[in-house]
């Protein structure tokens, strides 16, 4: 039963801005998006997370639609590091556990 | 400062053996938590600490796997008779007060049962 919907892959040139999608037409209104991803052998790292407004840290951008039914998350400037699987996850804050799906596997390409 | 510590980075075990591996948490974390990742696959929940106690242990995926955490600390994950469908990468996160928005994750041990 996921609550969220990615592409298996894509792929990305080196420079460019990735916009990686995530739908979640069944989330609830205390519920928040939250992006991580994993580097190929390593753990998986927190990127970003929001309930209703847009939100920027240093790694990332994320955009959520009014109806909160989806979102993106924006890497602004990707380089061959940013090579790793995307999960999009929804979850309440006081939720002490993250269900994470099978994301999305990103290439950044030169 | 220091991340969440996992050891060993990488374990081969014959069938029948028992193992254990050991996180230690970011230091002032309260809540602690082990996934397992099989090949290929996302993460799968496995047990989640908070303090010493264990209010969920609903990802355990039977009774010859078993997890303490002392002190509120350390933890340590043991698999008995280990079989060959328990070979994955155990990742180990932590939180400081046991919201998951943020965890923060180990690099993982490998276990590879012959």
């Amino acid at each position: 039963d996921a609550k969220t919907t990615q592409p298996t892959s894509m792929d990305c040139a080196e420079g460019r801005a990735a916009n990686l999608p995530c739908n979640h037409s069944t989330i609830s209104g205390n519920e928040y998006v939250y992006w991580y991803r994993q580097i190929h052998s390593q753990g998986p790292q927190y990127i970003i997370h929001g309930l209703k407004n847009n939100e920027t840290n240093e790694m990332a951008s994320l955009i959520i639609t009014e109806d909160r039914k989806s979102s993106t998350l924006i890497l602004p400037h990707a380089t061959l590091r940013d090579t790793a699987v995307y999960y999009c996850i929804v979850s309440l804050t006081n939720d002490y556990k993250l269900s994470f799906g099978a994301g999305t596997t990103v290439t950044v390409r030169a | 400062g220091a991340g969440v510590s996992q050891s060993p980075s990488n374990k081969v075990t014959e069938k029948g053996k028992d193992v254990e591996l050991r996180c230690d948490p970011i230091s002032g974390h309260t809540a602690l938590y082990w996934y397992r990742q099989s090949l290929g696959q996302g993460l799968e929940f496995l047990i989640y600490f908070q303090g010493n106690s264990a209010p969920d242990k609903s990802g355990l995926p039977s009774d010859r796997f078993s997890a303490e955490r002392t002190g509120g600390s350390v933890s340590t994950l043991t698999i008995q008779r280990t079989q060959q469908e328990d070979s994955a990468v155990y990742l180990c996160a932590s939180t400081p007060q046991g919201l998951a928005g943020e965890l923060f994750f180990g690099e993982g041990s490998r276990l590879t049962v012959l």
